[in-house]
């Protein structure tokens, strides 16, 4: 099976602008997680999607959101960027069914915001 | 709230030697998944082994073993045979389920250096 795929793989945008980005998982998975990573605060979970829905949020402001399509590929978008955002965003997806809940991660999009 | 530490931010070890790093956790769940990632330049992050919490059976992948303590809340990973790809960035992690939906847990990671 083809791994978890995340597109683009760089961005570089500007302070107010808006960005999206996207996450193919690996076929059959249905869960998709997103995650940011930065050198001051590491990893940190920003939400969950299964069947396109959102299961669950971490403590992020509203302006990142994000979406799964009925394929189970997942979007994520950030409005009115700051400098802050600035991260390598992660994206994970897993079966979920009973015994498997790896979850398998994607090359990352490194976002840079100036 | 269910915490991750990883109290060596950076380990080295010669190769063909073994090296153990450490990781402890917060938690008041009963059942629970552990994991350790390996993240090398690339960024890609790479599962590497996993415990579930109910098994007192450590696990193994090849050179790679855990050796989990529930009640000290302890998961530390041992590296056999350090061979020069094992050098990465080690993540352990904890996965918790809040009303089925999942989430990952990260400790801060240990940058491990193999000398040839």
């Amino acid at each position: 099976k083809a791994g978890v795929t995340q597109t683009p793989r760089y961005l570089i945008k500007t302070r107010g602008q808006q960005v999206t980005l996207s996450c193919s998982p690996i076929s059959g998975h249905r869960s998709v997680s997103w995650y940011q990573q930065t050198p001051g605060q590491g990893l940190q979970f920003l939400f969950e999607y299964f069947s396109e829905t959102q299961r669950n949020k971490g403590n992020f402001p509203g302006r990142f959101s994000g979406r799964q399509f009925s394929n189970s590929r997942s979007e994520m978008n950030v409005s009115t960027l700051e400098l802050g955002d600035s991260a390598l965003y992660l994206c994970a997806s897993s079966d979920m069914r009973q015994g498997s809940y790896e979850q398998y991660f994607g090359p990352g999009t490194r976002l840079t915001v100036t | 709230a269910q915490t991750v530490t990883q109290s060596q931010p950076e380990m080295s070890v010669q190769e063909a030697e073994t090296v153990t790093l450490s990781c402890t956790y917060d938690t008041s769940e009963s059942d629970y998944y552990l994991f350790w990632y390996k993240q090398p330049p690339s960024r890609q992050m790479i599962l590497v082994i996993r415990q579930e919490a109910y098994k007192q059976q450590n696990a193994t992948e090849n050179r790679f073993s855990v050796n989990f303590q529930k009640a000290a809340k302890s998961f530390s990973l041992k590296i056999s045979d350090s061979q020069l790809g094992d050098a990465a960035m080690y993540f352990c992690a904890y996965r918790t389920i809040i009303q089925g939906a999942q989430k990952l847990v990260f400790g801060q990671g240990t940058r491990l250096t193999i000398n040839p």
